[in-house]
């Protein structure tokens, strides 16, 4: 079946724009993920969504960053005046874990979305 | 807090030859184990993960690890290196148990990049 999408694959912004990133789980999966990754690092974890309520968004930057899951299915992250230091990738995971990850269930992963800002 | 150490950024074999990657955790409990894989400009794929049951664990593409309690690590090998293992690997660890509030969320070491030479 389809894996996880994301949408746009590549998005440049100037300084000061807001951005959105889209991302499509596999369906029916309960739990997602976003992660952002800078360049030459690990990903690292901005929010956790168990259906359409947003349970964790511990990782977050800063205000400037807002994650919505309203029908439990597709996700957007948005990050508003945007700056130079939100250039990464941005990735999406799903897993059918009811969410408390008593189980190890695995994260399948969408390709990400590259944002450089300018 | 969790934490994963990738020892060594990047690792060069020639083909043929025994893959090694480094992953050491910090955690007071056991966490549950992960490794992934990354191609340019792709998502992450899940290599192998250990949750519970035998220490040694066989993933995808010859891959195996084994997670050794008693030296926090969980480190990857390979017994003959193939150009296409040419990527970026990731560990990743995952706290146990239930009712916590993780909900699964990984934490990564920083990536040891492969590197396969003819």
């Amino acid at each position: 079946g389809a894996g996880v999408s994301q949408s746009p694959r590549y998005k440049v912004a100037k300084r000061g724009q807001d951005v959105a990133l889209r991302c499509d789980p596999i369906s029916g999966h309960v739990s997602l993920f976003w992660y952002q990754q800078a360049l030459g690092q690990g990903p690292e974890f901005l929010t956790y969504f168990q259906n359409e309520a947003q349970l964790d968004k511990s990782g977050l930057p800063s205000d400037r960053f807002f994650a919505e899951r309203p029908e439990g299915s597709v996700s957007t992250l948005k990050i508003q005046r945007t700056q130079q230091e939100d250039s990464a990738v941005y990735l999406c995971a799903s897993s059918s874990a009811a969410g408390t990850g008593v189980f190890g269930e695995t994260q399948y992963f969408g390709p990400g979305t590259r944002l450089l800002v300018l | 807090a969790q934490s994963v150490t990738q020892l060594g950024s990047h690792v060069s074999v020639s083909e043929g030859a025994l893959v090694l990657l480094r992953c050491n955790y910090s955690s007071s409990v056991p966490p549950y184990l992960f490794w992934y894989v990354q191609y340019p400009n792709q998502g992450l794929q899940l290599l192998l993960k250990y949750t519970t049951g035998a220490t040694l664990v066989k993933g995808i593409n010859g891959f195996e690890a084994e997670f050794k309690k008693s030296e926090t690590s969980f480190h990857l090998t390979k017994p003959s290196a193939h150009m296409s293992d040419a990527a970026e690997y990731f560990c990743a660890v995952t706290p146990q148990g239930a009712g916590g509030t993780s909900y699964g969320k990984l934490t990564f070491g920083q990536g040891t990049i492969l590197t396969v030479h003819p």
